[in-house]
């Protein structure tokens, strides 16, 4: 059974700091890594997606990584800025399903 | 071009009464997925439908829970009998076809509250 970890849960960082946000995943044999935001009451806002075969993805101040055979993926987010402030979501997808981890809770401080 | 639409975003509904949850997927997208955000849970799939078939409904509730997605029209996550546990936000998403290189893109969800 798949299962998608997040950590931390919260994360508190002065504005400017480069940041890395964890996750980790059981199951090795997941066809994407995918990375949302999620401001508070509002919808999923895809970041960045990688494919199996691929290693990392970036956009603009954002850098994903996908490590498959260690079952790691990190979000890289450069010069945080306040409007970084929010939930990012890591998932997996796994046959017709996607794994959602619950999420790193992101606080910019300016 | 429009994205994945759902409507009501908000609902409110008492113990007891129905909710249906409303998802347009984006043109050109036969396949939808629906997902269930509890407060202080992370997203959980429930089922994936395409055109009047229902292809994995793995993770929906075993009773008052159902969906559809006709062949004209919405896809329709409906929940009878609703209960406070049911309070949740349902977010609905959709791709082209089944195909794992395809991305699932999301709609804003509905927020479903049960006094």
């Amino acid at each position: 059974k798949q299962e998608v970890t997040q950590i931390p849960a919260a994360l508190s960082v002065p504005e400017g700091e480069n940041l890395v946000l964890n996750c980790s995943f059981t199951d090795s044999a997941i066809y994407n890594l995918q990375w949302f935001r999620q401001d508070p009451g509002k919808g999923l806002t895809s970041l960045l997606l990688i494919q199996s075969s691929q290693r990392e993805q970036t956009s603009g101040r954002l850098n994903a990584s996908l490590d498959k055979s260690s079952g790691r993926s990190t979000l890289y987010i450069a010069a945080s800025q306040p409007g970084d402030s929010a939930t990012y979501l890591c998932a997996g997808r796994r046959d017709d399903k996607i794994i959602f981890g619950k999420g790193t809770r992101l606080h910019i401080l300016p | 071009n429009a994205g994945v639409m759902q409507n009501p975003r908000h609902l409110v509904r008492r113990r007891g009464q129905e909710a249906r949850l409303r998802c347009s997927p984006m043109k050109g997208h036969s396949h939808v997925y629906w997902y269930r955000q509890l407060p202080e849970e992370g997203l959980k799939f429930m089922v994936y439908l395409q055109k009047e078939n229902i292809i994995d409904e793995s993770g929906m509730p075993k009773e008052r829970f159902s969906a559809e997605f006709p062949k004209e029209g919405p896809s329709i996550l409906r929940i009878q009998q609703v209960v406070r546990g049911d309070s949740a936000a349902y977010f609905c998403a959709s791709s082209t076809d089944y195909s794992t290189y395809n991305e699932q893109f999301f709609g804003p969800g509905t927020r479903l509250t049960v006094l």
